[in-house]
């Protein structure tokens, strides 16, 4: 079965460092997403990404935040300038293109579990 | 997008069928309704979508009254591996389309 895979797993950065959280969607897939999970709270919407932009973004999803697809495979999220908060883990997903609209099934990795000290 | 309301948790033991039941009075005409469970740790794994009536696959079954208003998610025999977070969703995939969780259901199965 095909998946969404995600690297690292974990990450542990000093505040105010740079990090690079990547994925790689399913290869048929065209509509990606980010999200995070905070311990202990919900799955918290960061960006959807189709076309080559950005297509929504979340309030969370600030300056600090950006994302790229810099090839054909790769999806990244980077935050600039880490802050304690920051830490939780982070999901990237992606789902098939259908009519032109994103398919409501989406498929998510298992994540990268950002501790920021 | 329509708001979905779910029990907070749920106990159940080995083997019994559990049926977890969503409300969404505000959903759209072209809303579909999905599934996701989270175990601890991982991401969310879409489980069960459907329109109306019933669905089934080797997971689940998916009960949607007449007036969609809610739906049932039925697990038959669960085992202690059913254990996690369970989510209803909302949406008619368009455009713009977002997964969007609430706080989900916690099941717990018991030996």
């Amino acid at each position: 079965e095909p998946e969404v895979t995600q690297t690292p797993s974990h990450q542990v950065t000093q505040m105010g460092q740079e990090v690079i959280l990547r994925c790689v969607p399913i290869s048929n897939h065209l509509y990606f997403y980010w999200y995070r999970q905070i311990l202990g709270q919900k799955v918290e919407f960061l960006v959807s990404f189709y076309n080559n932009e950005i297509s929504e973004k979340s309030e969370i999803f600030d300056d600090q935040f950006s994302v790229e697809r810099p090839d054909g495979s790769n999806f990244t999220l980077k935050i600039r300038s880490t802050k304690l908060e920051d830490s939780a883990m982070y999901f990237c997903a992606s789902s098939e293109v259908r009519g032109g609209r994103a398919n409501t099934e989406a498929f998510f990795g298992q994540g990268t579990r950002l501790t920021v000290v | 997008l329509a708001k979905t309301t779910q029990p907070i948790s749920m106990d159940s033991y080995e083997g019994q069928e559990v049926n977890i039941t969503c409300s969404h009075n505000n959903i759209a005409t072209n809303d579909y309704i999905t599934w996701y469970q989270q175990f601890p740790s991982q991401g969310p794994r879409f489980i069960i979508q459907g329109y109306k009536t019933k669905v089934t696959n080797e997971v689940a079954s998916l009960f949607i009254p007449a007036d969609r208003k809610s739906s049932t998610l039925s697990l038959p025999r669960v085992s202690l591996s059913d254990t996690a977070v369970y989510y209803c969703l909302v949406g008619d995939g368009g455009g713009s389309y977002i997964p969007t969780f609430g706080r989900g259901t916690s099941l717990i199965v018991h030996p």
